[in-house]
């Protein structure tokens, strides 16, 4: 089992660019998220999908899109970067008993 | 106010020693989960509560529902336990609300 996985690890982009992080689980779990990372902020929810077909807004949805593909792949889009999005993400899956599984991250740069 | 704060932000202790960290939430919540982040960044889920106290090895985590206060307890503190430790709260269904974590460094 690979868990949960993410791609790119590391990305910079220019200001106004445009891009989408890859998450996909293999633990048949219902539960999807994407979190970002900053420092001495902890991590922010940006959106959640609690099974294929629905996705809800987190805490900082503001510049971000998501799509659930299915139920082990559940994508991130900027569509027009900004540095203020310059973190580190995050993407993590959950079983019906709440234990959050998290991928290894994406560093991504804004310039 | 964040609405998880964690203390203290950052911790430094000699091999052997009995660590606490401690986490206070100001929002209702159905669930509490301690995190371990790795310095390489990974993140492992190491407790979820919802009441009590469970234990896991050198590891103790204990919740206060009334006091919306939990606690990480480390026995016999090891320089491999060092890390980011961060608190969460599950708010609602999905929601989760994280504390800025704690830093421990452990000292052989």
């Amino acid at each position: 089992n690979a868990g949960v996985t993410q791609t790119p690890k590391f990305q910079v982009l220019k200001t106004g660019q445009s891009m989408t992080l890859q998450c996909a689980q293999d633990m048949n779990h219902n539960s999807m998220y994407w979190y970002r990372q900053d420092p001495g902020m902890g991590l922010r929810l940006i959106y959640y999908s609690a099974s294929e077909g629905t996705t809800d807004k987190g805490e900082v949805p503001n510049g971000y899109n998501v799509s659930r593909l299915n139920k082990r792949e559940f994508s991130l889009r900027l569509e027009s970067a900004a540095p203020s999005q310059t973190s580190v993400y995050f993407c993590a899956s959950s079983n019906r008993v709440d234990t959050q599984y998290f991928g290894p991250g994406t560093r991504l740069t804004v310039l | 106010k964040n609405e998880v704060e964690q203390s203290p932000q950052n911790l430094t202790a000699q091999e052997g020693e009995f660590i606490t960290i401690n986490c206070s939430y100001s929002v209702g919540i159905s669930a509490l989960h301690w995190l371990q982040q790795h310095p390489g960044g990974g993140i492992v889920s190491l407790f979820m509560l919802s009441s009590g106290k469970k234990k896991h090895g050198r590891l103790i985590a204990t919740i206060n529902i009334q006091e919306k206060h939990s606690s990480l307890h480390i026995t016999a503190s090891h320089p491999r336990d060092s890390a980011v430790y961060i608190c969460a709260v599950k708010v609602g269904n999905n929601d989760m609300r994280f504390g800025a974590g704690t830093r421990l460094t452990v000292k052989p």
